[in-house]
C-alpha cells in the first residue's frame, strides 16, 4: 500500500519553514526522501532507517517514528532551490520501496 | 564519471508494437529498478533486480518485461499488451538498503 503524504502541495515565502508528513500502514525498515524538479529525475535527499541511522547530502532534516510508521521532512529557513515535488519511498523489506504522491513545494521569493 | 545513463529521453512509438527502453550504470551497484510516473503522480514500480539474472515483478509489472544479463544493464521492454503505456519511464540503481540513483528518464509517447 502507496504510503500518505500530507500536505498535497505548500506555499513559502524564502526564508520559512515546512514539514512534509509520510504515513505508512505497515511496518518500516527505512524510508527515502526525494525531490523532483519538473521534468527532471527525483534527486535523493534523505535516507532514515529502522534503529536510527541516517544519511543524507543536503542541509535538510527528518525525523523517522518507527512505532507510529511516520516519517517527517523538514524544511527549515526555504531558499528558491527548495521547489519541486517531495517523494518519501517506504521499504519494508529488501531493497523495495514504495512511492508516496507526493508533495508539491513551491517557495517564493 | 559514474551514474546511470537511459536512450532515449524521447521515444516515440506505434499502438501494437513493442519498445525496448536502455538503462546502463557504471556505479557497480547491484540492485536496478524500473518506475513507471504518470502526469501529477508519483513513482511505480514495475520490475526490480537484485542480482543478475534474477528479477522481480513490482507493482505494475503487466505489460512489461525485463532482462539482467550483465550488472551494468536493465533494459526494459514495454509491451503491447501494456494498454496504457505512455508515460515517463525512470531507472535507478543501488547498493543494499541505501539511496537510489536514478538515470534522466525516457518519455514514452503511443499514439
Amino acid at each position: 500500500q502507496q504510503p500518505v503524504q500530507s500536505p498535497q502541495a505548500v506555499i513559502l515565502r524564502e526564508g520559512e519553514d515546512a514539514v512534509i508528513n509520510c504515513s505508512s500502514s505497515k511496518a518500516l525498515y527505512s524510508v527515502h526522501w526525494y525531490r523532483q524538479k519538473h521534468g527532471e529525475a527525483p534527486v535523493f535527499l534523505m535516507i532514515l532507517l529502522k534503529g536510527g541511522e541516517q544519511k543524507g547530502h543536503e542541509k535538510i532534516s527528518a525525523s523517522f517514528n518507527e512505532k507510529k510508521q511516520q516519517s517527517s521532512l523538514y524544511l527549515t529557513a526555504s531558499q528558491l532551490s527548495y521547489s519541486g515535488t517531495y517523494f518519501c519511498g517506504t521499504g519494508a523489506a529488501g531493497n523495495k520501496l514504495t512511492f508516496g504522491g507526493g508533495t508539491r513545494v513551491l517557495v517564493k521569493p | 564519471d559514474g551514474g546511470i545513463t537511459q536512450s532515449p529521453k524521447y521515444l516515440f512509438r506505434k499502438e501494437g508494437q513493442n519498445v525496448t527502453l536502455s538503462c546502463e550504470q557504471n556505479l557497480n551497484h547491484d540492485a536496478m529498478y524500473w518506475y513507471r510516473q504518470d502526469p501529477g503522480q508519483g513513482l511505480r514500480l514495475i520490475y526490480y533486480s537484485q542480482i543478475v539474472n534474477d528479477f522481480q515483478k513490482g507493482d505494475i509489472a503487466e505489460g512489461y518485461s525485463v532482462s539482467r544479463e550483465k550488472k551494468e544493464s536493465f533494459p526494459l521492454t514495454v509491451t503491447s499488451a501494456q494498454k496504457n503505456p505512455t508515460a515517463f519511464y525512470l531507472c535507478a540503481s543501488s547498493t543494499d538498503y541505501y539511496e537510489q540513483y536514478f538515470g534522466p528518464g525516457t518519455r514514452l509517447t503511443v499514439t
